[in-house]
């Protein structure tokens, strides 16, 4: 098994910046994968890291440091649609994917 | 393309009664993975099958069992529900269960056992 961590909640104003922290242990470390999910809906996927570094996909980055057990989610130019559950999951071997509880940003004009 | 059905949408159930949760994909994914999720435990792995005649446990099995008879059908049955399986229930489809292929998921199943 393993631990993700990432906070519950967090709320930045519309056109404003927001990184969503997540730190996780596991054994057999095989990629890392960021979520969204408006409330009431399906995840959708958004990003997925193996390697150190930056991932950039338009108005949303992740990052990945593998040695110290870490990922963000940086999401710039915030818009209203963007109030939603955003769930770190980190894949363990060939198919476990094991996620964290999710933080819930609120986007306020 | 409808990509990965779930069906019911919701569902209340007695305690004790047998329900099964049924998923369709329709884009010949290999690997399939029934989750739950709960307020503050986020989504936990329930079964999942890495191509069609195999299945195999994930974090939460015990009181649920799956089968993949084929590609595109994984259904989840409750043999005889209980209160704690109250949940929403969420089926998901890959390509191949390892690498950078994304898991797609169903719109979810919210099941009240009463």
């Amino acid at each position: 098994g393993q631990n993700i961590d990432q906070p519950t909640e967090m709320t930045a104003t519309e056109g404003a910046i927001v990184q969503i922290n997540c730190t996780y242990q596991t054994s057999g470390f095989n990629g890392l994968f960021w979520y969204q999910q408006h409330a009431g809906e399906a995840p959708t996927f958004l990003s997925y890291n193996v390697l150190d570094g930056l991932e950039e996909k338009g108005r949303f980055s992740s990052f990945l440091s593998r040695s110290k057990g870490y990922s963000y989610l940086l999401l710039k130019e915030l818009q209203m649609k963007d109030s939603a559950s955003y769930l770190c999951a980190v894949r363990e071997g060939d198919y476990k994917l094991s996620f964290g509880a999710g933080t819930t940003v609120t986007v306020r004009a | 393309i409808a990509g990965i059905t779930q069906a019911p949408t919701s569902q209340i159930l007695a305690a004790g009664r047998r329900m099964t949760l049924r998923c369709t994909q329709d884009m010949r994914h290999n690997a399939m993975y029934w989750y739950r999720q709960d307020l503050g435990l986020g989504l936990r792995l329930i079964h999942y099958s890495n191509t069609a005649g195999t299945t195999g446990k994930g974090e939460v099995p015990d009181g649920y069992s799956v089968s993949r008879a084929n590609t595109d059908d994984f259904p989840l049955t409750l043999a005889s529900a209980v209160p704690s399986q109250t949940s929403v229930y969420f089926c998901a489809s890959s390509d191949s269960p390892s690498g950078s292929d994304t898991q797609y998921f169903g719109p979810g199943t919210r099941l009240t056992v009463l």
